[in-house]
């Protein structure tokens, strides 16, 4: 059972570079989500799912995009990297909604930076 | 709308001492309220979550935090430092029924001085 796992580790881009950051979970989590982390403003939701097939916009969407064409998969892409979206990325799965059993998983994050 | 505020960006302790990390929260409904900790190059990982039930909750690694609807507040606390306890802690509140609707503080990091 690894739990959410995510690719690559760390990633170095060029401005106007287009990429896609994978997360996977194995928990048969309904609900992922894609966050970004940057110093002194703690985690912003930036996209999140609530069942494969389905995507809705966060706090922070724009120049992101997702797909979840998989239960266990959760797939964030950069089409034209720009240097505001250097940060660190976790993405997360819960069971379902916040309750007193439910417990949200993150993973161990991709550091991106965009020169 | 909600908020969060955590004050101090850096706490030490001494260790063996208690460690007291505040939060204060902003909520037009009842809160869930959650502190996550983070340790270096790794993901969050949940220490406990209030949901309306005991106002006292208890966590992992022995910390624990009470809530306090008064003073708006659901600050962290551990009676005796551990070297293991350096790392940095959300504290982070949702209206109850989505973690899409988590809003998380800046965070605090914890320094352990032996």
């Amino acid at each position: 059972n690894a739990g959410v796992t995510q690719t690559p580790k760390f990633r170095v881009l060029k401005t106007g570079q287009s990429m896609t950051l994978l997360c996977a979970q194995d928990m048969n989590h309904e609900y992922m989500y894609w966050y970004r982390q940057d110093p002194g403003m703690g985690l912003r939701l930036i996209h999140y799912s609530v069942g494969e097939g389905t995507t809705a916009k966060g706090e922070v969407p724009d120049g992101y995009n997702v797909s979840r064409l998989k239960k266990q998969n959760f797939l964030l892409g950069l089409e034209s990297a720009a240097p505001s979206q250097t940060s660190v990325y976790f993405c997360a799965s819960s069971l379902g909604l916040a309750s007193s059993t439910d417990t949200q998983y993150f993973g161990p994050g991709t550091r991106l930076t965009v020169l | 709308a909600q908020s969060v505020t955590q004050l101090g960006s850096h706490v030490s302790v001494s260790e063996g001492a208690l460690v007291l990390l505040r939060c204060n929260y902003s909520s037009s409904v009842p809160p869930y309220l959650f502190w996550y900790v983070q340790y270096p190059n790794q993901g969050l990982q949940l220490l406990l979550k209030y949901t309306s039930a005991a106002t006292l909750v208890k966590g992992i690694n022995g910390f624990e935090a009470e809530f306090k609807k008064s003073e708006t507040s659901f600050h962290l606390t551990k009676p005796s430092a551990h070297m293991s306890d350096a790392a940095e802690y959300f504290c982070a509140v949702s209206p109850s029924g989505g973690y899409q609707k988590v809003t998380f503080g800046i965070g605090t990091k914890l320094q352990v001085i032996p």
